[in-house]
């Protein structure tokens, strides 16, 4: 069964430098999201992604984060300058996106910044 | 707009007891909803889902849910749990008429089976 599948698994990063998120979802879905989930907190949607353009973005997305699709199989999350309060799992999921067609998710990549 | 509110923000139970995980949600529009479950150091995997027709919806590995428009809940039950089914359980809701699939999760509760 096709996966989406993140890189890296596990991200060091210091407070203030940029990193960068690695996504592939499944081939022919046409929805991306990622979502963030801090330790011990619920799962929150970040940013939705179509037809090459962000369609739906949270309040915690802000300036200091970005969404891409270089190249039509990758999709990136890009934080320019992170916090300490960035730390968190980081999702990425993709959908087919007709009605009700669930999310797939990838395992996720555990962002911790220093 | 729509939220999800997980009662139960941790379920210890012994293995072969019945379980329940309670879920309810709020939504100014019709929803789909869903289950998804978390193992240790893994993403979400879909559980279950309702989109129509029979308010009692079967998931994989045993579980099911009851959708109850009336008191906006979708509860997830499983009648004998196993070791193996501790994870932790997130709720999820998404409004009909939504471009793609967004989902709203719930805070998640963390089902803990002892032997």
């Amino acid at each position: 069964e096709p996966e989406v599948t993140q890189t890296p698994s596990h991200q060091v990063t210091q407070m203030g430098q940029e990193v960068i998120l690695r996504c592939v979802p499944i081939s022919n879905h046409l929805y991306f999201y990622w979502y963030r989930q801090i330790l011990g907190q619920k799962v929150e949607f970040l940013v939705s992604f179509y037809n090459n353009e962000i369609s739906e973005k949270s309040e915690i997305f802000d300036d200091q984060f970005s969404v891409e699709r270089p190249d039509g199989s990758n999709f990136t999350l890009k934080i320019r300058s992170t916090k300490l309060e960035d730390s968190a799992m980081y999702f990425c999921a993709s959908t087919l996106g007709a009605q009700g067609s669930p999310l797939h998710f990838g395992n996720g990549t555990r962002l911790t910044v220093t | 707009a729509q939220s999800v509110t997980q009662l139960d923000s941790q379920v210890p139970v012994f293995e072969e007891a019945p379980v329940e995980l309670r879920c309810n949600y709020s939504s100014s529009v019709s929803v789909y909803l869903f289950w998804y479950v978390q193992y240790p150091n893994q993403g979400l995997q879909l559980l279950l889902k309702y989109l129509s027709g029979s308010t009692l919806v079967k998931g994989i590995n045993g579980f099911e849910a009851e959708f109850n428009k009336s008191q906006t809940s979708f509860h997830l039950r499983k009648p004998s749990v196993h070791i193996s089914d501790t994870a932790e359980y997130f709720c999820a809701v998404n409004g009909m008429g939504n471009q793609g699939g967004k989902l709203i999760f719930g805070q998640g509760t963390e089902l803990s089976v002892k032997p």
